[in-house]
């Protein structure tokens, strides 16, 4: 089975730190995604990588940057982070629609 | 536009009976609509998807029904057990771009 992992299952950071998500997969996938998920609504889309150092926005780019070194890695960056970016942050890989089990950020 | 909306928020079935959940899109441009199923503490899992070359697609008691004329796109889970009871995701994309729109969401609770 395809097998995405989430470095951290709970994090909490203080206002204006800056804030690393990371993700792996070990299907050697070459699109890789992050979302967050809210309450009433549902998941949005962030940032994607469809290879190795591409990148493009989401419909929710803002505060947010990614890296992709690696062909198994693609980290969410969260510059500085605020408390509306308090929220389940979810990586995906395709083309199988693999999530993670998601990084349940907390920024106080 | 690019939203997908997604009915009801939250639904309560008995055990046996028939589960229903809608979605409406509004961008014509969307060629595959997936549905996904999340159990608390995990992420969404690919459940069923169905491109609109077909108005119906079944997997075992899960159904995708799909009117393309309208816009809209359905759920429906047959039998209903309460090892369904979980959180149901649409969504919608252009085919081959795995950019994906999501509906809001729908919580199952099937009673026993």
């Amino acid at each position: 089975d395809v097998k995405v992992t989430q470095s951290s299952r709970y994090l909490v950071k203080r206002t204006g730190e800056k804030v690393f998500l990371e993700c792996v997969q070990d299907m050697d996938h070459e699109n890789m995604f992050w979302y967050r998920q809210d309450p009433g609504l549902g998941l949005r889309l962030i940032y994607f990588s469809y290879d190795v150092k591409m990148k493009e926005k989401g419909d929710i780019p803002e505060g947010y940057s990614v890296s992709r070194e690696k062909k198994e890695r693609f980290s969410l960056i969260l510059e500085s982070a605020s408390t509306n970016q308090t929220s389940m942050y979810l990586c995906a890989s395709g083309p199988t629609d693999t999530f993670g089990s998601g990084t349940r950020l907390t920024v106080v | 536009q690019q939203q997908v909306k997604q009915s009801p928020q939250s639904l309560i079935v008995q055990k046996g009976g028939i589960s229903i959940i809608n979605c409406a899109y509004e961008n014509t441009a969307f060629d595959y609509f997936p549905w996904y199923q999340q159990f608390p503490g995990k992420g969404p899992a690919l459940l069923i998807a169905i491109r609109p070359d077909v108005s119906e697609k079944k997997e075992g008691r899960f159904t995708i029904s799909f009117n393309k004329s309208a816009k809209q796109f359905s759920l429906h889970i047959m039998d209903s057990q309460p090892g369904d009871s979980a959180t149901y995701f649409c969504a919608a994309s252009n085919w081959g771009t795995y950019k994906y729109i999501f509906g809001t969401g729908t919580r199952l609770k099937v009673l026993a």
